[in-house]
């Protein structure tokens, strides 16, 4: 089992949709969480950080579900501009280190 | 406020030529220093990290290397290209695992 698991999509949305996506992760020890968004032939940049109490920014909303060790992440009314590979991140055993899953493919269609 | 510089911004190599690609850190001290490799269409796969000077942790027996000469700068070598080396590097940074990783604009390297 990989570390940390992404469904790759593609997830094809209409504008306005509301779209989900989770990451599962295996260890089990793992305290800090993080989406990131990368666009094509760029570098990933921060989305948001996953709270234990889950957060929200905006029209996006990240949750962590520790018992069933996955991560969520919400992205209310699609915009096109969000268009982008989603990868999620997760801390390994010492804490020093993030694991990335492969990403998540949205596009999001007029 | 900090920022991390990577360059070149792309790359077109000869197989069997040498590879030097550099990343430096402004506006912190000691931060942890990452190089990934992704390939097309692929995950990010962690090549080398550094927690401090002349302190490299290899995460994937290759034929790369990585320096880090200077607190902020952190450097990824190879003497001989292979065509499996192509993709795009990426360095990050990072102070605490609490805020998660910086990377910079990325290399995207092909080996002809």
């Amino acid at each position: 089992r990989k570390e940390v698991e992404q469904d790759p999509g593609p997830f094809n949305v209409p504008e306005g949709a509301t779209v989900a996506f989770n990451c599962t992760y295996s260890n089990s020890a793992s305290q800090s969480f993080f989406w990131y968004r990368q666009d094509c032939r760029k570098e990933p940049k921060l989305l948001m950080s996953v709270y234990s109490s889950g957060n929200e920014d905006g029209r996006f909303t990240a949750q962590l579900n520790r018992a069933s060790q996955y991560i969520s992440l919400l992205i209310r009314d699609s915009k096109l501009s969000d268009s982008a590979t989603y990868l999620c991140a997760v801390n390994n055993d010492a804490g020093n280190m993030l694991t990335f899953g492969g990403g998540t493919r949205l596009m999001v269609k007029p | 406020s900090q920022t991390i510089h990577q360059w070149p911004a792309t790359l077109v190599q000869p197989v069997g030529s040498p590879l030097s690609l550099e990343c430096t850190v402004e506006g912190t001290s000691n931060p942890n220093l990452y190089w990934y490799r992704q390939a097309a269409g692929r995950g990010l796969q962690l090549l080398f990290y550094s927690v401090g000077i002349g302190q490299i942790s290899s995460e994937v027996p290759q034929n790369l290397s990585a320096s880090r000469p200077q607190d902020r700068q952190f450097i990824l070598s190879s003497k001989k290209l292979l065509l499996s080396d192509s993709g795009f590097y990426l360095c990050a940074w990072s102070v605490s695992q609490l805020y998660g990783y910086t990377f910079g604009s990325g290399t995207r390297l092909t080996v002809v």
